[in-house]
C-alpha cells in the first residue's frame, strides 16, 4: 500500500514565524505533490504543487521536493493566526490522491 | 457555478439500514471518488471511478458499494452501515484525475448509532 506520512501536530508558531511541515511518501514512483489546508469541518483547498525537485514559492508559501530523499515540506513565512489549519499532503497515485494525515498548525497572536 | 454537491450533509443512521450518499457535478468530469475522513488519518479513498461503468477500489473500500452510471453522478452506498462507518465523507470529482484539477464537495457528516 502506498503510503503518505505527516507528523500530527499540533505544531504551535508564534505571529510572523515561519512554520515548517513536512511528508514523507512510501512511492517511488510518484511524480506529482499536493498541499492542501482544511479548516475544521471544512472541505481541503489546494494551496501548492510541486513536480520537480527544489523549490516552488507562491506568495508566503513555499513547497520544497526531494524526490531521492521522498521528502516534501511546505514552508509558511510570516505566519497569520488565519494560517491555523490542518494542513494535509498529498501524492498523485494513479487513481487520483493517497493523503496523508494531517499536520494540525496552530498560529498564537 | 463549478461544483460538487453531496446529500445529505449530515445524517445519524441505525446499524443495518441501509442508506445512500449521493454526489452530483456539473462540470463533466471524467473523474470522481470518494473519501472518507477520521481524525488522524487524513483522507482515505474508498472508491473511485474514471468514467462510466468504471469503478475500482480504493484504500478502505470494506463495506461500501459505488455506482456510475452517469458522468455526472457518482452515490456511495452503505448496504448495512455500522459504526465503525461513522465518519466524515467527501465526494471529488476532476477532469485528469490530477490533484489540481480537484472540486471537493462540502463533506457529509455520517453517524451509525
Amino acid at each position: 500500500q502506498k503510503e503518505v506520512e505527516q507528523n500530527s501536530g499540533p505544531l504551535s508558531v508564534p505571529e510572523g514565524a515561519i512554520a515548517s511541515l513536512n511528508c514523507t511518501y512510501s512511492d517511488r514512483g510518484s511524480q506529482s505533490f499536493f498541499w492542501y489546508r482544511q479548516y475544521s469541518g471544512k472541505s481541503p483547498e489546494l494551496i501548492m504543487f510541486i513536480y520537480s525537485n527544489g523549490d516552488k514559492e507562491d506568495g508566503r508559501f513555499t513547497a520544497q521536493l526531494n524526490k531521492a530523499s521522498q521528502y516534501v515540506s511546505l514552508l509558511i513565512r510570516d505566519s497569520q493566526p488565519s494560517d491555523s489549519a490542518t494542513y494535509l499532503c498529498a501524492v498523485d497515485t494513479g487513481n487520483m490522491l493517497t493523503f496523508g494525515g494531517g499536520t494540525r498548525l496552530m498560529v498564537k497572536p | 457555478e463549478a461544483q460538487v454537491t453531496q446529500n445529505p450533509r449530515y445524517l445519524i443512521t441505525v446499524t443495518g439500514k441501509k442508506l445512500t450518499v449521493t454526489c452530483s457535478q456539473n462540470m463533466n468530469h471524467e473523474y470522481m471518488s470518494w473519501y472518507r475522513q477520521d481524525p488522524g488519518l487524513g483522507l482515505r479513498q474508498i472508491y473511485y471511478s474514471m468514467n462510466v461503468e468504471v469503478t475500482d477500489k480504493g484504500d478502505v473500500p470494506e463495506g461500501y458499494k459505488v455506482s456510475r452510471k452517469e458522468k455526472r453522478n457518482f452515490p456511495l452506498i452503505l448496504e448495512s452501515p455500522s459504526p465503525n462507518q461513522t465518519s466524515l465523507y467527501f465526494c471529488a470529482s476532476s477532469y485528469d484525475g490530477r490533484g489540481n484539477t480537484i472540486y471537493f464537495g462540502e463533506g457529509s457528516w455520517l453517524t451509525v448509532v
